[in-house]
């Protein structure tokens, strides 16, 4: 079965601008969620979306947001972009929690 | 605030002998552990996991510990091959509705031919 899919698999965009990332999950999980990764960071988790709902949110500002569709498809998008904000964008996706997740290989997005 | 913690950035062993990548953790709700694989441009694939109510769990060449006095828990990998070569990260998760995996920062494992 195919696996969870990421689009675009790279980006660049200026300061300012705004972007959106789309995650296509295995089909029939309904959790999706989305982690950044960087450097000095690691891993590190931005939200998750349960059956449309956002179910958790991590430490990030509000220029970082997202939504589930009905289709169990996910976007996360960020505003205002800065410098800082360049990373691996990943999605996982699961049945139900965290034993079962299984990511896609991210957005590699850098801000100029 | 660092809850998984993974102080090694990276180990090179070499190819047949064993790899041991350690990990921390400071949150005593976590429960449930898990490692991930990682190579450059592409995401993290599940490794092997180990709930609380246990101290060890193996599959095959991966074997993982938990000490959970010392908040503490190792992946073993033996015997250790070149294409074992890649990024691992701890996770860790609280059981329930929490749908929240913690990492960290990742051990770079390189194994020599």
């Amino acid at each position: 079965k195919a696996g969870v899919t990421q689009t675009p698999r790279y980006l660049i965009k200026t300061r300012g601008q705004q972007v959106t990332l789309s995650c296509s999950p295995i089909s029939g999980h309904r959790s999706v969620s989305w982690y950044q990764q960087t450097p000095g960071q690691g891993l590190q988790f931005l939200f998750e979306y349960f059956s449309e709902t956002q179910r958790n949110k991590g430490n990030f500002p509000g220029r970082f947001s997202g939504r589930q569709f009905s289709n169990s498809r996910s976007e996360m998008n960020v505003s205002t972009l800065e410098l800082g904000d360049s990373a691996l964008y990943l999605c996982a996706s699961s049945l139900r929690d965290t034993y079962g997740y299984t990511f896609g290989s991210g957005t590699r997005l850098t801000v100029v | 605030d660092q809850q998984v913690k993974q102080n090694s950035p990276s180990l090179s062993v070499q190819e047949g002998r064993i790899s041991i990548l350690n990990c921390d953790y400071t949150n005593s709700m976590f429960d449930y552990f898990l490692w991930y694989k990682k190579y450059p441009a592409e995401g993290p694939t599940f490794l092997i996991s180990i709930s609380s109510i246990k101290d060890k769990n193996e599959d095959g060449r991966f074997t993982v510990f938990l000490n959970k006095s010392a908040k503490h828990l190792s992946l073993h990998i033996v015997p250790s091959q070149p294409g074992d070569s890649a990024v691992y990260f701890c996770a860790a998760s609280v059981t329930g509705a929490n749908s929240k995996l913690t990492f960290g920062k990742g051990i770079t494992l390189s194994v020599r031919p």
